[in-house]
């Protein structure tokens, strides 16, 4: 089955500055990249997705790129605001509906 | 829209009790997924539905959990007898059918076993 990897678990940043996170895959017929916020007490929500067929997409402050022969793609989040702090999972599609998330990462960024 | 509903919010009982977690989906969705978040584990995807079949339960972890969905408004998912390593965050989650559609997750139920 697909195997998710998340790194890194935790990642402090200073309000403005830019945040990383990174995941890789391991079956190469995912086709479907969604990143989802978790804030405390709160379901996930999808803020960004990227589908097999384009590098890179963009919304505002978030971005995501996706390189498939390396199976691994990121989420970049500019201009960090502190309302910004929250934990970030990736995922991948597997199969009809299979969605496969990472550990997630834990972004606190300080005012 | 008021989202993807669930009840209880949290729950707390005692091993051997039976426990029943409910979950509606957003109006017009056809497709429910169970997931089940710890700290060790993550969220793992427990079983999900198509119109109401349930397609893949392969992350059930045993018997003592099942999940049915009698319509197209509602789901429950039940474990009998609960256990303490079942404490954790159950999410509910729906979107509309086919591959590659967001799915909108609920607030999820906390359940604590003792």
């Amino acid at each position: 089955g697909e195997n998710v990897e998340q790194h890194p678990s935790t990642l402090s940043v200073q309000e403005g500055d830019s945040a990383v996170i990174k995941c890789t895959y391991s079956d190469s017929a995912s086709n479907y990249f969604p990143w989802y916020k978790q804030e405390l007490g709160k379901g996930p929500q999808l803020i960004i997705d990227i589908r097999s067929n384009v590098g890179e997409k963009k919304d505002q402050r978030i971005a995501v790129t996706l390189n498939k022969t390396a199976k691994h793609f990121s989420l970049h989040i500019t201009e960090t605001q502190p309302e910004d702090s929250a934990v970030y999972f990736c995922a991948a599609l597997a199969g009809a509906n299979n969605l496969f998330f990472g550990t997630g990462t834990r972004l606190t960024v300080i005012p | 829209d008021a989202g993807v509903i669930q009840s209880p919010r949290h729950e707390v009982t005692e091993m051997g009790q039976e426990v029943t977690l409910r979950c509606k989906p957003i109006s017009g969705h056809n497709s429910l997924f169970w997931y089940r978040q710890t700290m060790m584990r993550g969220l793992e995807l427990l079983i999900y539905f198509n119109n109401n079949v349930p397609i893949d339960d392969s992350g059930m972890p045993e018997d003592r959990f099942s999940a049915k969905m009698p319509n197209a408004s509602f789901s429950t998912l039940k474990i009998q007898p609960s256990e303490p390593r079942d404490s954790a965050v159950y999410f509910c989650a729906s979107s509309t059918s086919g591959s590659n559609n967001e799915q909108f997750f609920g607030p999820g139920t906390r359940l604590t076993v003792l």
